[in-house]
């Protein structure tokens, strides 16, 4: 049974850099044709789509995002991370993370997601 | 960037029949997904490539997807369909994932 997990700080100072894993049980990203993806929701706001990387290494990232994001795989571990770097209180969210089954946006499961808050 | 427009709101009474739109370009180009999304949990996908249902979702909801508009339709209204609703596309033209700004979805 697939499950995803998100883990990283609650909490970031502004200007710092996010960091965030997401592990995956019950499938190999390595050896699968799916995408992971990375989702934010701001507090009673609406969802937006951070970026996705195909189990190849391929990445695709929100062009307003794209100068401060970096998502890889970490096939060892059976994960994949998020880094943004330069947050602002802007980026205060719930941060989920996703597989993606036939496109880098089509999210069929879901971590239950973390909230990162943004201050000093 | 490509924008999908949803209306903020939408009510219904039990047992009637809703219809949330999700307004593009062109977006019958496009493959649209839905997502219920209830508060404090993840969304779920409930209708993907505009009309189809992930195994488990109640065929009371279906999707459709022409000139400008997808419609998501809710058929005979539960009170736990009460829940925000997100469409969502993959724009393969520029390689970017988009969500609509969802709308939340009233039982009466």
């Amino acid at each position: 049974q697939l499950q995803l997990q998100e883990s990283g700080p609650g909490l970031v100072k502004p200007s710092e850099t996010l960091s965030l894993t997401c592990n995956v049980s019950g499938v190999s990203i390595s050896s699968s044709n799916y995408y992971w993806g990375w989702i934010r929701q701001p507090p009673g706001k609406g969802l937006e789509w951070i970026g996705s990387i195909y189990y190849t290494g391929r990445t695709y990232y929100n062009p307003s995002l794209k100068s401060r994001v970096t998502i890889s795989l970490e096939t060892s571990k059976n994960q994949f991370s998020l880094k943004l770097n330069s947050m602002t209180a802007a980026d205060t969210a719930v941060y989920y993370c996703a597989r993606g089954e036939h496109t880098p946006s089509d999210f069929w499961y879901w971590g239950q997601g973390t909230l990162v808050t943004v201050s000093p | 960037s490509y924008v999908l427009t949803q209306p903020p709101s939408l009510s219904v009474a039990p047992g009637q029949t809703a219809r949330l739109t999700c307004g593009g370009n062109n977006i019958a180009s496009l493959s649209v997904d839905w997502y219920q999304q209830k508060p404090g949990q993840a969304p779920v996908l409930v209708v993907y490539h505009d009309s189809d249902r992930p195994s488990g979702i109640p065929a009371r909801f279906s999707g459709s997807n022409s000139g400008d508009t997808a419609t998501l339709t809710i058929s005979r209204v539960e009170a736990a369909d009460e829940a925000d609703y997100y469409c969502q596309v993959w724009n393969s033209h520029i390689d970017e994932g988009v969500f609509g700004g969802g709308t939340k979805l009233t039982v009466l």
